[in-house]
């Protein structure tokens, strides 16, 4: 049973340009949230996305957007990068209620220079 | 708004000893989730236990176990037998359950512990 698949590992891109994360949930779940996780410090939430829809956000920019699939994938876009957007983000599955706790991927790295 | 708090950025312990990680949190919620999370140098946040506060029994997973406080808004891991793979970052967070379309995970800090062989 395959867990959270995010792609990919690790990415550098310059200031101003434009990336897309993606993320495969655990079997079974049906929601996906994105974290960032700067160097040193605890994750910190941007959105939840269930039934295709961002059901809620985080103290994030419009800068950063998603989308999640009909198969419950999801993408995380960031545009015009800054280098504070340089970090760890993760992304987590669950079942809708998220009760019995999220179930994370192992992150993609960026890099903004 | 709901905060966490982990007070030790750091900790030691020697392999086989008890060791003890310390949250706190603030909230005027009655019913919540709380959970301690494992970091590991591979990155991947892995969940190692979860707490229902309307439940007055403390939690264990095998060698963790939870001393949940409510009323003190307490919420320590105690790692027994502690073994060379538990080096990580341990997080704790917190999650309220009548929230509607807020299930968010709020977290702490982080306690980074090393084991010592």
């Amino acid at each position: 049973d395959a867990g959270v698949t995010q792609s990919p590992t690790h990415l550098i891109k310059t200031r101003g340009q434009q990336v897309t994360l993606r993320c495969s949930p655990k079997s079974g779940h049906d929601t996906v949230s994105w974290y960032q996780q700067a160097l040193g410090q605890g994750p910190q939430f941007i959105f939840q996305y269930y039934e295709e829809e961002e059901r809620q956000r985080g103290n994030f920019p419009d800068r950063f957007s998603g989308h999640q699939f009909p198969n419950y994938s999801s993408e995380l876009n960031v545009n015009a990068l800054l280098l504070g957007d340089s970090a760890l983000y993760l992304c987590a599955s669950s079942l809708r209620l998220g009760q019995y706790g999220y179930t994370f991927g192992s992150g993609t790295r960026l890099t903004v220079v | 708004a709901q905060t966490v708090t982990q007070s030790q950025p750091e900790m030691s312990v020697q392999e086989a000893e008890t060791v003890t990680l310390s949250c706190t949190y603030d909230t005027s919620e009655n019913n919540y989730y709380l959970f301690w999370y494992k970091q590991p140098p591979s990155r991947q946040m892995i969940l190692v236990i979860r707490q229902e506060a309307y439940k007055q029994q403390n939690a264990t997973e095998n060698r963790f176990s939870v001393n949940f406080q409510k009323a003190a808004k307490s919420f320590s891991l105690k790692i027994s037998d502690s073994q060379l793979g538990d080096t990580a970052m341990y997080f704790c967070a917190f999650m309220r359950v009548h929230a509607g379309n807020n299930r968010k995970l709020i977290w702490g800090l982080g306690t980074s512990l090393a084991v010592n062989p």
